[in-house]
């Protein structure tokens, strides 16, 4: 099946500065790929997602990047504050077009 | 209302009990998931429903079975637990067809002494 690495595992950043998390996925054919946040002691909150024939998309401060080249999709935090600590997580669709593969997580810590 | 809702949000349990999950959406979606995270927060697909009939069952031991009564609910009961079932246990939903996003209650976290 998938296997979606994520890194890094954790980001410290002060607030105001940029923050990037970047996943690698296997499956060259993956056709969805998706960003989630998940606040201590909550569920996932879908972020943004694309479809594998969209490189970039920026929405409210974040931008998610797709190089299928490389099989590597990217989020970008432009301008973090602290209200952006959370843990993030990348999914992308497995080939059954059903099942979300997902990385291992990013920690982030904005610091004021 | 719109959303995903699980019940309870925590069970504390012994081994060999059984216990049940439940899982809600009122999303209009007709197909549901149960995924597992656990305690390094590593999320893995259990189980996925689509109108009431099972589509994916990943390698999950046979104590876990999943059941839906219509398309808006699936619970999750798992006899006799184990000490590693302890973990959240996140249900999800979207629309076969729709979009591909998929839309996760706040989970159901298990500890098992």
């Amino acid at each position: 099946g998938e296997q979606v690495e994520q890194r890094p595992p954790h980001l410290s950043v002060r607030e105001g500065d940029s923050a990037i998390i970047i996943c690698t996925y296997t499956d060259s054919a993956t056709a969805y790929f998706s960003w989630y946040k998940q606040e201590a002691g909550a569920g996932l909150q879908l972020l943004m997602s694309v479809l594998s024939n969209v490189d970039r998309k920026e929405e409210q401060g974040l931008t998610v990047l797709l190089n299928k080249k490389d099989k590597r999709l990217s989020l970008n935090l432009t301008a973090a504050h602290p209200g952006d600590s959370a843990v993030y997580f990348c999914a992308v669709l497995g080939s059954n077009y059903n099942v979300l593969y997902f990385g291992s997580g990013t920690k982030l810590t904005v610091e004021p | 209302e719109t959303a995903v809702f699980q019940t309870p949000n925590y069970h504390v349990t012994q081994v060999g009990n059984e216990v049940s999950f439940n899982c809600k959406q009122t999303l209009g979606h007709d197909t549901m998931y149960w995924y597992k995270q656990d305690s390094k927060k590593l999320l893995k697909i259990m189980f996925s429903y689509n109108n009431k009939q099972l589509i994916v069952n990943e390698t999950v031991p046979r104590r876990f079975s999943p059941q839906s009564s219509d398309k808006a609910h699936l619970n999750l009961r798992i006899k006799s637990v184990e000490p590693e079932d302890s973990a959240v246990y996140l249900c999800a939903s979207r629309h076969w067809g729709g979009s591909f996003e998929q839309y996760f209650g706040p989970g159901t976290r298990l500890t098992v002494l």
